[in-house]
């Protein structure tokens, strides 16, 4: 089982569209959990972390639920601007600066 | 807003040659990480470092590679001898705790 897992897309929605992401991961002692977009040939930028009581940072909310280790980010009211790859982000506990384990990621585009 | 750079953000070079990436961390950050990303491939951990020395390191983080801080900014990756498998995309990202980390442009490295 790969260690996170997302949907590679691609997700072709109209501007203004509500679209939701979801991700799994293996390793149930995962300690952190974030989404990062990122655009064609360009870093990942950091776009949310993910709490468990899940958070919404404007038209983005992220979810978490670590029973099912399961991750999900849903954009409302999609813009042009959103359109990109979505990767899925988890970080272990293994040390003081423990490493990020990416996902695939998800690309989404967004048309008029 | 304070980014890590990185340079060069193009570099060829022969196989079995050296080569040196550079990274300028955030300036208060405490962590350091080397990312690589091959082209359609998804991002990949090769180490971080704290407080001076190596924290972790990954499979693909072999023989071949060393990090170093040479001074107070600086942040290098050095291959000793490059293989064609080496071309791809170098991410550098520092972070203030072991949490959220921001990532470099980027240095695309292409072996010949």
């Amino acid at each position: 089982r790969k260690e996170v897992e997302q949907d590679p897309g691609p997700f072709n929605v109209p501007e203004g569209a509500t679209v939701a992401f979801n991700c799994t991961y293996s390793n149930s002692a995962s300690q952190s959990f974030f989404w990062y977009r990122q655009d064609c040939r360009k870093e990942p930028k950091l776009l949310m972390s993910v709490y468990s009581s899940g958070n919404e940072d404007g038209r983005f909310t992220a979810q978490l639920n670590r029973a099912s280790q399961y991750i999900s980010l849903l954009i409302r009211d999609s813009k042009l601007s959103d359109s990109a790859t979505y990767l899925c982000v988890v970080k272990g506990n293994t040390g003081t600066a423990s490493k990020l384990t990416f996902g695939t990621g998800t690309r989404l585009q967004v048309t008029l | 807003e304070p980014e890590v750079t990185q340079t060069p953000s193009h570099q060829v070079t022969q196989m079995g040659q050296e080569v040196i990436l550079r990274c300028v961390p955030i300036s208060n950050h405490l962590y350091f990480y080397w990312y690589r990303q091959i082209l359609g491939q998804k991002v990949e951990f090769l180490v971080s470092f704290y407080n001076n020395e190596i924290s972790e390191k990954s499979e693909i983080f072999d023989d071949q590679f060393s990090v170093e801080r040479p001074d107070g900014s600086n942040f290098t990756l050095k291959i000793r001898s490059t293989k064609l498998e080496d071309s791809a995309m170098y991410f550098c990202a520092s972070s203030l705790t072991s949490y959220e980390q921001y990532f470099g442009p980027g240095t695309r490295l292409t072996v010949t």
